[in-house]
């Protein structure tokens, strides 16, 4: 069975900083990756994902992701952390089709609380 | 308008009630979701429907179920509400084979509080 872990369950930085937010996933083949920010009193928001090809993937809010298939990991960074990044932020795996046919379901990680100090 | 919406956005209800939790999309996904969200545990998946006559059950499945309506509706119920129960539920929709490949949408959730 497929499963994420996300090792931080919070994390403080200063604004200004580098942020990075580790990702591991045990699946059996290549998987479908994501990450997702849940703002305060809010639903999860899309930041990127990987499927196929470049290893490096830009998303929004200035965040990029590395997925690194010897290391099954897929942290997330952001050169320089803004006080709004303040959230909750969640990696998730999906399985890759087979035959033709796509389970769809997400499995998340527990979550990594982010605080920016100013 | 947002493209998925879950109503009602809080709930307090007692022991033993029957709740129903609602969903709507307008994005033409044929797929949705329900997960629940406890701190610490992530989003655990409920049930999820690939279409209308299709509903399967997720990993935390007892003491819940659904109805797909339609394609755009996809409804939670529980129908003897417990305190365990109380938690963050988001209805989610991807669409599959548009080239979007899988990617998960999310309501922006239902607060339940069961006393």
């Amino acid at each position: 069975a497929q499963s994420v872990t996300q090792p931080d369950i919070h994390i403080t930085v200063s604004e200004g900083a580098s942020l990075e937010l580790r990702c591991n996933y045990s699946y059996g083949a290549t998987p479908y990756l994501f990450w997702y920010v849940q703002s305060p009193g809010q639903g999860l928001q899309l930041l990127l994902k990987y499927f196929s090809g470049d290893t490096l993937v830009q998303g929004i809010k200035g965040f990029e992701a590395e997925f690194k298939r010897s290391q099954s990991s897929f942290n997330l960074r952001k050169p320089s952390v803004h006080w709004s990044d303040a959230a909750e932020y969640f990696c998730a795996v999906g399985p890759l089709r087979a035959g033709g046919t796509s389970y769809g379901k997400l499995t998340f990680g527990q979550g990594t609380i982010l605080t920016v100090h100013p | 308008d947002a493209d998925v919406t879950q109503t009602p956005r809080n709930r307090i209800t007692k022991t033993g009630k029957r709740i129903m939790l609602e969903c709507s999309q307008t994005k033409g996904h044929d797929r949705m979701y329900w997960y629940r969200q406890d701190p610490g545990l992530g989003l655990r998946l409920i049930y999820y429907s690939f279409d209308v006559k299709d509903i399967n059950k997720g990993e935390i499945s007892d003491g819940y179920s659904v109805s797909r309506q339609a394609q755009a509706k996809f409804s939670l119920s529980l129908e003897s509400a417990i305190p365990n129960q109380t938690a963050l539920y988001f209805c989610a929709t991807s669409d599959f084979g548009t080239g979007d490949q899988e990617t998960q949408y999310f309501g922006p959730g239902t607060r339940l509080l069961v006393l």
